[in-house]
């Protein structure tokens, strides 16, 4: 079955220790998004890829990044820098960035919680 | 100004009942507008889209845009309580490739 999958589902860190989050995609979709979700905030865009080797800060960038080095794999790497991790963390891809009608597709999202 | 802001709700209805739910968005550019159906601790799927103006209909469901007040609407008849979830409305712009969210609205449909 294609899809988005999101690992690990649950996650806690310490404060100051950086966290790497996976997103793996099997649907030849281009582009890849990152969204991070707090209650009361619908989602809000951290990154973004239309093509390989190739991301885009979004609205809230600061304190995360990301590497796209294959199609299917749009990592996250939440840092220590981030000063209010705690969310969830959502991943979706869409066939073709700048074609599309915006029907982006969603992994099950990971929560991460720093203690 | 947010590119486009939603009642966060929480809103809540009877079974059977018409529910409204509304966004307002600030960019004229030429885009989709969409509605995500959340439920709890899901990721989004996609309901429904609609071009730039005018109204979709699918089944029970209905999306609406007005441009001149730049007002997002999705209409559910007949709610279900399997309609509670939280619905979020979304602007797409395909130059940039960028899907932007408004904060969502938790709905409850009470049997």
């Amino acid at each position: 079955d294609g899809g988005i999958t999101q690992s690990p589902k649950y996650l806690f860190r310490k404060e100051g220790q950086n966290v790497t989050l996976s997103c793996e995609q099997n649907l030849n979709h281009d582009a890849m998004y990152w969204y991070r979700q707090d209650p009361g905030q619908g989602l809000r865009l951290i990154y973004y890829s239309q093509i390989v080797n190739d991301f885009q800060k979004g609205d809230i960038a600061e304190g995360y990044s990301v590497s796209r080095e294959k199609k299917e794999s749009f990592p996250l790497t939440v840092t220590s820098a981030q000063k209010n991790p705690t969310a969830f963390y959502l991943c979706a891809s869409t066939r073709g960035g700048g074609t599309g009608t915006g029907e982006l597709f969603f992994g099950e999202g990971s929560r991460l919680t720093v203690l | 100004q947010k590119e486009v802001e939603q009642d966060p709700g929480p809103l809540s209805v009877p079974e059977g009942a018409i529910v409204s739910l509304n966004c307002t968005y600030s960019n004229s550019a030429f885009q989709y507008f969409m509605w995500y159906r959340q439920y709890s601790r899901k990721g989004p799927e996609l309901l429904m889209y609609t071009y730039s103006s005018g109204n979709k209909e699918d089944g029970r469901f209905t999306a609406q845009v007005d441009k001149s007040s730049k007002y997002i609407s999705l209409f559910i008849r007949d709610s279900q309580p399997s309609d509670s979830a939280t619905y979020l409305c979304a602007r797409w712009t395909s130059n940039t490739g960028k899907l932007i969210f408004g904060q969502g609205t938790t709905l409850q449909v009470k049997p």
